[in-house]
């Protein structure tokens, strides 16, 4: 059974609307994680949560909101759209040790 | 501000032998973690192996195995017996401090494997 779940796998969406992107973990880990990858770039650490707490947050833009309503839950609401913001967004979780797990990804396209 | 470097873009290798593979890193912290991952082609990321900063032995799982050079702030990864299954993106990824619970991972740009028969 696959241990942290992203849906949807893919997701289209146009220039100006919103969209929430979901995950869930199943390791029993207390932090978890927002990362991104477009192409080109390296993956880009978003934000953290630990305990439904937000305790790290990187991105400049505010139209990036995470949402946890479970310790094992830790959503990515994105308003606003750009075709920018198209990439694959992963979602991570950890414990310790330290090496965080990724999820399967959702691919984001806007047009 | 963390950095991590990885300037080989893409590697070729035959299968059953070894691939080695470079990546620096830049941080002002004395204690972080180094790590390995891959990314196959489906796209799924998967850890694959860590070096703590204040431990002086090179980490081994498996068949991979880390080249930890603290001096010249390296950490490369050595894959012995290569499988065509391990052709995939390695990413090396670094944490600063120990007690930074629930701080995000800066990543390379990775380096392509190519595993051929």
């Amino acid at each position: 059974d696959p241990k942290i779940i992203q849906k949807p796998k893919y997701l289209v969406a146009v220039t100006g609307s919103e969209k929430i992107l979901i995950c869930e973990q199943y390791l029993g880990h207390n932090a978890m994680y927002w990362y991104r990858q477009s192409a080109k770039k390296p993956l880009e650490f978003m934000f953290s949560y630990s305990y439904q707490k937000l305790m790290d947050n990187q991105t400049a833009s505010s139209r990036f909101q995470p949402q946890s309503s479970k310790k094992n839950h830790l959503d990515l609401q994105i308003t606003a759209l750009k075709p920018d913001d198209s990439a694959t967004y992963f979602c991570a979780s950890s414990q310790d040790p330290p090496e965080q797990y990724f999820g399967p990804g959702t691919r984001l396209t806007v047009l | 501000a963390q950095k991590v470097t990885q300037t080989q873009t893409s590697i070729s290798v035959v299968e059953k032998t070894t691939v080695t593979m470079d990546c620096v890193y830049e941080t002002r912290d004395s204690s972080y973690f180094l790590f390995w991952y891959k990314q196959t082609a489906s796209g799924e990321i998967v850890f694959l192996i860590r070096q703590d900063s204040y431990k002086k032995e090179n980490a081994t799982v498996g068949h991979y195995s880390l080249n930890f050079q603290k001096p010249k702030s390296s950490i490369g990864l050595i894959i012995t017996a290569t499988q065509i299954e391990d052709s995939a993106v390695y990413f090396c990824a670094m944490r600063e401090g120990r007690n930074n619970y629930a701080q995000g991972l800066t990543f390379g740009l990775g380096t392509r494997v190519s595993v051929f028969p």
